[in-house]
């Protein structure tokens, strides 16, 4: 099945400093997916994309679909305190039955105040 | 609105025993899927329903079984636990099969099986 790689697994930064996490595939994916897991909480939405190439932003999010379709990264710039959590990446595939919708392990990021 | 809901938030369990866990979707979603989550795993999918029916099931043994009732309330069932199916257990609802994507995770069932 499809194995999604989640770099880097953790993250210790400084307030302030820009972020950056990607997700690579063996296997191409219809839509890339960025999640955050804070502590004791479900996932988040945090951007989808649907399009190889497509650069999405969310405030101070950001994130792009590879042009393989075989990777995506997420960019956080200027972090703060409250971007503490886990980040999840997630490809999709196929619709109907056939849907399918692989996670990363996660990135643990950790923001020093 | 008030998001999904999921209950209980914490269990613990004993080997060879049964858990159901319970989860609301957001109200006017008729699209329910459930995961499992693991330190070692990660986030893997279990199943989906949508209008009382199963549509989409992962790969995951007989044991783990759900359901979804008329008001598009979910149950998900495991059977004779086993140590490893300690995990937290996440909920997702959606409006529909077509937008997915825009699901809407509970804050889960934490469970622990001894």
């Amino acid at each position: 099945g499809q194995q999604l790689n989640q770099s880097p697994q953790s993250m210790f930064i400084q307030e302030g400093e820009d972020v950056s996490m990607n997700c690579t595939s063996s296997s191409i994916f219809n839509t890339w997916l960025w999640y955050k897991q804070d502590p004791g909480e479900g996932p988040v939405l945090l951007i989808a994309l649907y399009k190889a190439g497509e650069l999405t932003s969310n405030g101070r999010l950001t994130a792009q679909f590879g042009i393989t379709r075989k990777d995506s990264f997420l960019n956080i710039s200027a972090s703060i305190p409250s971007d503490v959590g886990i980040y999840f990446c997630a490809g999709q595939l196929g619709g109907g039955s056939n849907y399918k919708l692989t996670f990363g392990k996660g990135t643990l990021l950790t923001v020093n105040p | 609105k008030a998001g999904v809901t999921q209950t209980p938030r914490y269990l613990i369990k004993t080997r060879g025993q049964q858990v159901t866990l319970s989860c609301s979707p957001i109200s006017g979603h008729r699209s329910v899927s459930w995961y499992q989550q693991t330190p070692g795993q990660g986030l893997q999918f279990l199943f989906e329903y949508f209008s009382e029916t199963q549509r989409n099931k992962g790969n995951f043994p007989g044991r783990f079984s759900g359901r979804q009732f008329s008001n598009s309330r979910s149950e998900m069932n495991v059977s004779t636990l086993e140590l490893g199916d300690s995990a937290l257990y996440l909920c997702a609802s959606s409006l529909d099969l077509e937008r997915r994507e825009t699901q809407y995770f509970g804050p889960g069932t934490r469970l622990l099986v001894l």
